[in-house]
């Protein structure tokens, strides 16, 4: 069963503007929610992360929101940079570690 | 800094073929994964270790096995491989753990395929 579900293969956005990526989960368990950023042929990296004690934690150009209510976090990228383009995965803990299929972010310039 | 390091590369199987994938990390972590990365499913926790000496199964366990004889050191072992273990398989490690305010360091990936 996908516990981390990221619903939007792909994303396309203008260098500049702001990139919104979504992820929603359905294990209320989770308590520690992170972002990850993927580059052809490179392990992932890690980007941001947020407690579930928290709403919204910034760094940078990059700010995740989560609202637990709706079991829904998101990735604020602002202002968009064409070197953001790559794959980024939602994950979510508690005992182990599950992954989104991850988002395709391109931005063109 | 070498972070975590897996070997090999890249590798082809023969349905049916047994082999071990080695992954090593040299900054002192306590937990160690294996994941494998599908289009389409994104990254699966296939087996953990919390600890050397430790292992514990995750969402896909059926076919592998693993072990964590030095703490450094996490090997996957496929026995009998299986067209459908094609995959990119990826390692990380992280201290203290999941469900602490801490981030997992992945290697660069093995790309598996089994024929």
């Amino acid at each position: 069963d996908q516990q981390v579900k990221q619903n939007s293969p792909s994303l396309s956005v203008q260098e500049g503007r702001i990139s919104i990526l979504n992820c929603d989960y359905t294990n209320s368990m989770f308590d520690y929610f992170l972002w990850y950023k993927k580059y052809p042929a490179e392990g992932p990296t890690f980007l941001i992360s947020i407690s579930s004690i928290k709403d919204k934690n910034e760094d940078g150009r990059f700010t995740v929101f989560l609202n637990k209510s709706a079991k829904h976090l998101s990735l604020h990228i602002v202002p968009s940079q064409p070197g953001d383009s790559a794959v980024y995965f939602c994950a979510a803990s508690f005992n182990d570690m599950r992954f989104g299929a991850g988002t395709r972010l391109t931005v063109k310039p | 800094n070498a972070g975590v390091t897996q070997t090999p590369k890249f590798r082809v199987l023969k349905t049916g073929q047994s082999m071990t994938l080695l992954c090593a990390q040299d900054m002192n972590h306590e937990y160690m994964y294996w994941y494998r990365q599908d289009p389409g499913m994104g990254l699966r926790l296939i087996h953990y270790s919390v600890g050397e000496g430790t292992t514990a199964k995750g969402e896909v366990p059926d076919g592998y096995n693993v072990s964590r004889l030095k703490k450094q050191n996490f090997l996957l072992g496929l026995e009998s491989a299986a067209p459908s273990q094609t995959s990119v398989y990826f390692c990380a490690s992280s201290y203290p753990g999941f469900a602490v305010n801490t981030e997992a360091f992945f290697g660069q990936g093995t790309r598996l395929t089994v024929v």
